[in-house]
């Protein structure tokens, strides 16, 4: 069964700073990786998908990359601001659909 | 385009109630999901339906049943509702289930049985 972890559980960093989460899976089979966004109480937000045969996406101060034989992916936020705290989720497609349990952003302004 | 919409957003049950999460897309996507969100457990995945007609069994489906109305809409339903069934549940949606298709996600059921 695939196992997909993201360390740390929580980050609470000073405004400006880039910083970079972590997503690890254990099964390498997988057709894609996608990054989401939860604020308190509310749905997700779909920021990046990486699909197998890609090694990085980018979406404003946003990159993600996939290294599928390690079984990593990192999540890199440049410059950060007050409104990119929230929690963070990756999840992984192959034959099932597997999600990390977050890493629980804060910004302090 | 509404996106995912979920119906109730709040329910309180007692044990052994039944009750029918509602979902719908507006997206004409062809695959939806039902998942279930636990503190420390992430989200697990219920059922999906690759596509309207069929439905299959995802991580956690006991005590669960889904229905595929149609393209546009995927029921959740509690027979027989239990505490370990306190939840938020979560309805998405893809264009496919296959690589390369993000999924949109509703704003969630929050479930509490009592």
């Amino acid at each position: 069964k695939q196992e997909v972890t993201q360390i740390p559980a929580a980050l609470s960093v000073p405004e400006g700073e880039n910083l970079v989460l972590n997503c690890s899976f254990t099964d390498s089979a997988i057709y894609n990786l996608q990054w989401f966004r939860q604020d308190p109480g509310k749905g997700l937000t779909s920021l990046l998908l990486i699909q197998s045969s890609q090694r990085e996406q980018t979406s404003g101060r946003l990159n993600a990359s996939l290294d599928k034989s390690s079984g990593r992916s990192t999540l890199y936020i440049a410059a950060s601001q007050p409104g990119d705290s929230a929690t963070y989720l990756c999840a992984v497609t192959g034959n099932q659909f597997y999600f990390g349990t977050g890493t629980s952003l804060t910004v302090i302004p | 385009n509404a996106g995912v919409t979920q119906t109730p957003k709040f329910q309180v049950l007692k044990t052994g109630q039944s009750m029918t999460l509602q979902c719908a897309q507006d997206m004409n996507h062809n695959s939806m999901y039902w998942y279930r969100q636990d503190p420390g457990m992430g989200l697990r995945l219920i059922y999906y339906s690759a596509s309207e007609g069929t439905t299959d069994k995802g991580e956690v489906p006991n005590g669960y049943n889904v229905s595929r109305l149609n393209k546009r809409e995927f029921s959740l339903r509690l027979e027989s509702a239990a505490p370990s069934q306190t939840s938020v549940y979560f309805c998405a949606s893809s264009e496919s289930t296959g690589p390369g298709y993000e999924q949109y996600f509703g704003p969630g059921t929050r479930l509490t049985v009592t």
